[in-house]
């Protein structure tokens, strides 16, 4: 059972431009979430999907950020015109099919992405 | 809502001594706890949750959290230090959906050999 993967591990990018990332959650997990973790700070909630239904999205996840999850499997998170305030390291996590709020999440090693 | 409050941004033990990282949390409902642990460059490993039943929630690594109701409290400790102890810990409470966690804004564990 592989865990929750993510590409690329490190991206630097010039402000302006355009970014995506990618996540491959547990095989049969059929929840996913993506949170930005910005320096000594904890994670925050950006979007969660159900197989590919995207079913809540944070007040942080701006018009210039976009994220799809084809086909209920893999995941991308898209930021449009990047600017500085956008470095962080962009963390996804997937739990089952039966999870409820007592149920934990599987994180990946998260894409930590700077912007000059 | 439902947050949480991780007391003291950093720590310092002794290898050996105890280890105490302090959460409170805030919850309108049952809430359900989660402690995480993340170590340099990589993303967070559960450490032990509370969602029922038992308020003293033993997890890996010789880690255990208490839920205590009446002081709104999820206290991890250790009895004894070891290096490989020092990281980043997490606090987490689950929305009551599980949609999402609320993260507090983490303590870093240093332990001094």
């Amino acid at each position: 059972d592989t865990g929750v993967s993510q590409d690329p591990r490190h991206k630097i990018t010039k402000r302006g431009q355009n970014v995506t990332f990618r996540c491959d959650p547990i095989s049969e997990h059929n929840r996913l979430y993506w949170y930005r973790q910005t320096l000594g700070q904890g994670p925050e909630f950006l979007t969660y999907f159900q197989n590919e239904a995207q079913l809540e999205k944070s007040r942080l996840l701006s018009d210039r950020f976009s994220a799809e999850r084809p086909k209920g499997s893999f995941s991308t998170l898209e930021i449009q015109r990047t600017e500085q305030g956008d470095s962080a390291m962009y963390l996804c996590a997937s739990s089952p099919r039966e999870a409820g709020p007592f149920y934990e999440q599987y994180f990946g090693p998260g894409t930590r992405l700077t912007v000059t | 809502a439902q947050s949480v409050t991780q007391l003291g941004s950093h720590v310092s033990v002794s290898e050996g001594a105890l280890v105490l990282l302090r959460c409170n949390y805030s919850s309108s409902v049952p809430p359900y706890l989660f402690w995480y642990v993340q170590y340099p460059n990589q993303g967070l490993q559960l450490l032990l949750k509370y969602t029922t039943g038992a308020t003293l929630v033993k997890g890996i690594n010789g880690f255990e959290a208490e839920f205590k109701k009446s002081e709104t409290s999820f206290h991890l400790t250790k009895p004894s230090a070891h290096m490989s102890d020092a990281a980043e810990y997490f606090c987490a409470v689950s929305a009551y959906t599980g949609n999402q966690f609320y993260f507090g804004t983490g303590t870093s564990l240093t332990v001094i050999p």
